[in-house]
């Protein structure tokens, strides 16, 4: 099955800097990848997601890069804010399946300084 | 995009004890889908539920442990069963969007006593 990687677990950054989260995957027929943002006691919410048809996709500040040769894909937070400060989660959704189910990467605690 | 009801949003139980958490959605959907996810961890799928048919389990997860039922394309529930300390987690639905992304209930944040 699926098998997604994710680093670092943990982030601290200074308010205004860059932040970058990595993930890789291990099956070449997922197809779709989002990431999803988790503050404390809420639910996974969706911040933005990318296409295996689609290298780069952008959202205001946020923006996800897939290498489909490599298998990767990586969620970068320009100008971040105390607010961005959550977990934050990638998943590969597994394609040859007549549905799709998401696998989910282990996590990383972004921790965003004033 | 889809709105997920989900209830309870938590609930303290006896060990040996069952506990069966609902999800509403606002709209029909093919499959609904459920995850555990454990104090400071990640979200695993525990299994996905079809309509008119069994749930389909992953690995390490068994139907007599959690019993799903899916009666129509707006409900589903999820029964944790015979529960032990080890239970104690949060339990979430998620269900994909007409968008193709997935949404997810609030959550049920279990804790087994």
């Amino acid at each position: 099955g699926e098998n997604v990687e994710q680093h670092p677990s943990t982030l601290s950054v200074q308010e205004g800097d860059s932040a970058v989260i990595k993930c890789t995957y291990s099956d070449s027929a997922s197809n779709y990848f989002p990431w999803y943002k988790q503050e404390l006691g809420k639910r996974p919410q969706l911040i933005i997601d990318i296409r295996s048809n689609v290298g780069e996709k952008k959202d205001q500040r946020i923006a996800v890069t897939l290498n489909k040769t490599a298998k990767h894909f990586s969620l970068h937070i320009t100008e971040t804010q105390p607010e961005d400060s959550a977990v934050y989660f990638c998943a590969a959704k597994t394609g040859g399946t007549s549905y799709g189910k998401l696998t989910f990467g282990q996590g990383t605690i972004l921790t965003v300084h004033p | 995009s889809a709105v997920i009801s989900q209830k309870p949003s938590r609930d303290i139980c006896q060990r040996g004890t069952s506990l069966t958490i609902q999800c509403q959605v606002d709209s029909q959907v093919t499959m609904m889908f459920w995850y555990r996810q454990q104090p400071g961890q990640s979200l695993t799928l525990i299994a996905t539920a079809n309509q008119g048919s069994e749930a389909t389990y992953e690995s390490g997860f068994v139907i007599d442990k959690f019993p799903i039922s899916r009666p129509n394309l707006t409900f589903s529930t999820l029964t944790v069963s015979n529960m032990s300390p080890e239970d104690s987690s949060i339990y979430l639905c998620s269900v994909e969007t007409s968008g193709g992304g997935y949404t997810f209930g609030s959550g049920t944040r279990l804790t087994v006593v």
